[in-house]
């Protein structure tokens, strides 16, 4: 599998800024994903980020909210913008060699917004 | 509609116990099926998946699954838990044409000496 990281690992941001979220894979993958873990709840996927093109997002989530950019087949990143305080969780990135295959899965990037 | 469901919200189990985790799923083709672990400040481990064939897989750390089509089912096992099994546990599944995975609410397994 892939070694996904994720910078930063934490932080703590006031209402109202953006913080962009940087995801590296080792190795190109084929695809790669976004998820948030909001406490105590489970991972809902925030969107499909497509290399050279525009991410593809899911119900309830849109780009504004959450620019996302995808230039080449190893790096990612996820910007949540205009943060509130229901903002804060946890944010993972995924990928995924095809269709079929196990995800895997970066250490998570824990956003706290006061 | 598609889901995942995980029945138990929370687990107690003593060290050396046997632990069994449910999820059922529902969706209309058998999808790929997966249970990932995580434990307290880390990220998400995948302990195992199934594809197809044998419907008893094995995983890491001792863990195993059965899937069960009858039952829509893919319980997670282990024989014997260890204090360090203490995590939260997700079960997840991609339909088998897609790429996109759903998990479960997720299940809390708190080990007791």
């Amino acid at each position: 599998s892939a070694v996904i990281s994720q910078k930063p690992s934490r932080d703590i941001c006031q209402r109202g800024t953006s913080l962009t979220i940087q995801c590296q894979v080792d190795s190109q993958v084929t695809m790669m994903f976004w998820y948030r873990q909001q406490p105590g709840q489970s991972l809902t996927l925030i969107a499909t980020a497509n290399q050279g093109s525009e991410a593809t997002y899911e119900s309830g989530f849109v780009i504004d909210k959450f620019p996302i950019s995808r230039p080449n087949l190893t790096f990612s990143t996820l910007t949540v913008s205009n943060m509130s305080p229901e903002d804060s969780s946890i944010y993972l990135c995924s990928e995924i060699s095809g269709q079929g295959d196990e995800q895997f899965f970066g250490p998570g990037t824990r956003l706290t917004v006061l | 509609a598609q889901s995942v469901t995980q029945p138990d919200i929370h687990i107690t189990v003593s060290e050396g116990a046997s632990l069994e985790l449910r999820c059922n799923y529902s969706y209309g083709a058998t999808p790929y099926l997966f249970w990932y672990v995580q434990s307290p400040g880390q990220g998400l481990q995948l302990l195992l998946k199934y594809f197809s064939g044998d419907t008893l897989v094995q995983g890491i750390k001792g863990f195993e699954a059965e899937f069960k089509r009858s039952q829509s089912s893919f319980n997670l096992r282990k024989p014997s838990v260890h204090w360090s099994d203490a995590a939260e546990y997700f079960c997840a599944v991609v339909p088998s044409n897609d790429y996109k995975l759903s998990f479960g609410a997720g299940t809390t397994v708190t080990v007791r000496a």
